[in-house]
């Protein structure tokens, strides 16, 4: 597509429950990154795709998190027993190289878990 | 660390003043400099990139020099507009590396 497309823009969960979010990234971008907003605490890494290569899971903040990309293009970011600091946007990126060539970023998913 | 460190906001201005949003990081080599803008609503844009030390990234009349000797890149506009109202993000590539590193943002108002 055009841009990068994340589904749903607005999530409301309750405490506990599993939740899945969606991004499709710009076709041919072989790389895909997740980062977290949180207000107040600018951007935050998640993790990052690269190809058919293993995934940087650094960022991730707990084993609640885990992310895959299938087929190198869309990918799925999800949170387990969700948390109310879980509570965030949860912004895609897609580049066709390093971040030298500027990522291209989603609208987000703007999670709240009540 | 690396880090990134932006002047904190809100920041308001007047239709046509000049705007500077500080930007100073902390990181090993030659890192690529990115300012990164957020309209409400939105998702980030790019809005400007510098490469290598003294190369000026501009855009949309937004300006902003990487200086490594005082390690800064700070934005810069001669004639802010109400559609300038947003957030910027100050950020960084390692020489080599994949991951942007962010700063947390200031917040522009620009009243008429």
């Amino acid at each position: 597509g055009a841009g990068v497309s994340q589904s749903p823009s607005n999530k409301v969960t309750e405490k506990g429950k599993d939740v899945e979010l969606r991004c499709d990234p710009i076709s041919g971008h072989t790389a895909l990154y997740w980062y977290r907003q949180s207000l107040g605490q600018g951007l935050e890494f998640l993790i990052y795709f690269q190809g058919n290569s293993a995934p940087d899971k650094s960022g991730l903040p707990s084993d609640r998190f885990s992310a895959e990309r299938t087929g190198g293009s869309v990918s799925t970011l999800t949170i387990q027993r969700t948390q109310q600091e879980d509570s965030a946007v949860y912004l895609c990126a897609s580049s066709s190289g390093q971040g030298y060539y500027g990522y291209t970023f989603g609208s987000g998913t703007r999670l709240t878990v009540v | 660390g690396n880090s990134v460190t932006q002047m904190e906001g809100p920041v308001t201005l007047s239709e046509e003043a000049f705007l500077t949003i500080n930007c100073t990081y902390t990181a090993t080599g030659y890192p690529s400099l990115f300012w990164y803008v957020q309209y409400p609503g939105e998702g980030l844009q790019l809005l400007l990139k510098a490469t290598k030390a003294d190369d000026k990234g501009s855009n949309k009349g937004f300006e902003a020099t990487y200086r490594k000797e005082t390690t800064s890149f700070h934005l810069e506009k001669g004639s802010v507009q109400v559609s300038d109202s947003a957030v910027y993000f100050c950020a960084y590539e390692g020489a080599g590396s994949y991951q942007l590193t962010f700063g947390k943002g200031t917040k522009l108002s620009v009243i008429p």
